[in-house]
């Protein structure tokens, strides 16, 4: 157990429909990532976050965002859902993001569109 | 802009036999390198990590990975492989700033027989 979590573990949704995706860091953590992973695209890193401000920005399309509050838990926004964006979604945490740190990864949400 | 590429993306070896996965990078500062590993249905667990310390990096589970700048290489070794070895293994990298991403591999898919 890492100690980051992610719900739900499992979405199905049709295609142009909007979900959220949550995730509690590790506890004392400051820095969230989101990652996508799928079997075409493999594993892409989407969004930062660190203590509430975004940091860095990967392949995240413009139909998706994302957020972190103040009490460091971060959702994942994805809207206007397409087919191709069934895939599975992973949480790492951070103590302050530097790349030198380890990331700690969620169990991740598995996002099917249909 | 960094990269990391897999050499082989299934792997199959005999129990007891010598595991081996390729991994070189590719960046324009000092790297620092990751490998995590996956298994079925679950997120990723960092084996271990280089962070300009030594070049050869031990890990968890009886892996470790030598850092060779002049080959641009992090190949990760086990002498022995056991069946609980079989799982997917990613390759990483980061520029060790403060955006903390990862850039991952496409992964090597380990199988061991018995």
């Amino acid at each position: 157990d890492s100690g980051v979590t992610q719900t739900p573990k499992h979405l199905i949704t049709a295609t142009g429909q909007r979900v959220t995706l949550r995730c509690s860091p590790r506890s004392g953590d400051l820095s969230v990532y989101w990652y996508q992973q799928s079997l075409d695209q493999g594993l892409q890193f989407l969004i930062q976050y660190y203590n509430g401000e975004e940091r860095a920005k990967g392949n995240i399309l413009e139909r998706f965002s994302a957020q972190q509050f103040p009490d460091l838990h971060s959702e994942l926004n994805l809207s206007s859902l397409e087919l191709g964006d069934s895939a599975l979604y992973f949480c790492a945490s951070s103590v302050v993001g530097t790349g030198v740190e380890t990331q700690y990864f969620g169990p991740g949400t598995r996002l099917l569109v249909l | 802009a960094q990269s990391v590429t897999q050499l082989g993306s299934h792997v199959s070896v005999s129990e007891g036999a010598l595991v081996l996965l390729r991994c070189n990078y590719s960046s324009s500062v000092p790297p620092y390198l990751f490998w995590y590993v996956q298994y079925p249905n679950q997120g990723l667990q960092l084996l271990l990590k280089y962070t300009s310390a030594a070049t050869l990096v031990k890990g968890i589970n009886g892996f470790e990975a030598e850092f060779k700048k002049s080959e641009t290489s992090f190949h990760l070794t086990k002498p022995s492989a056991h069946m609980s070895d079989a799982a997917e293994y990613f390759c990483a990298v980061s520029h060790g700033g403060s955006q903390g991403n990862l850039i991952f591999g496409k992964g090597t898919k380990l199988s061991v027989k018995p």
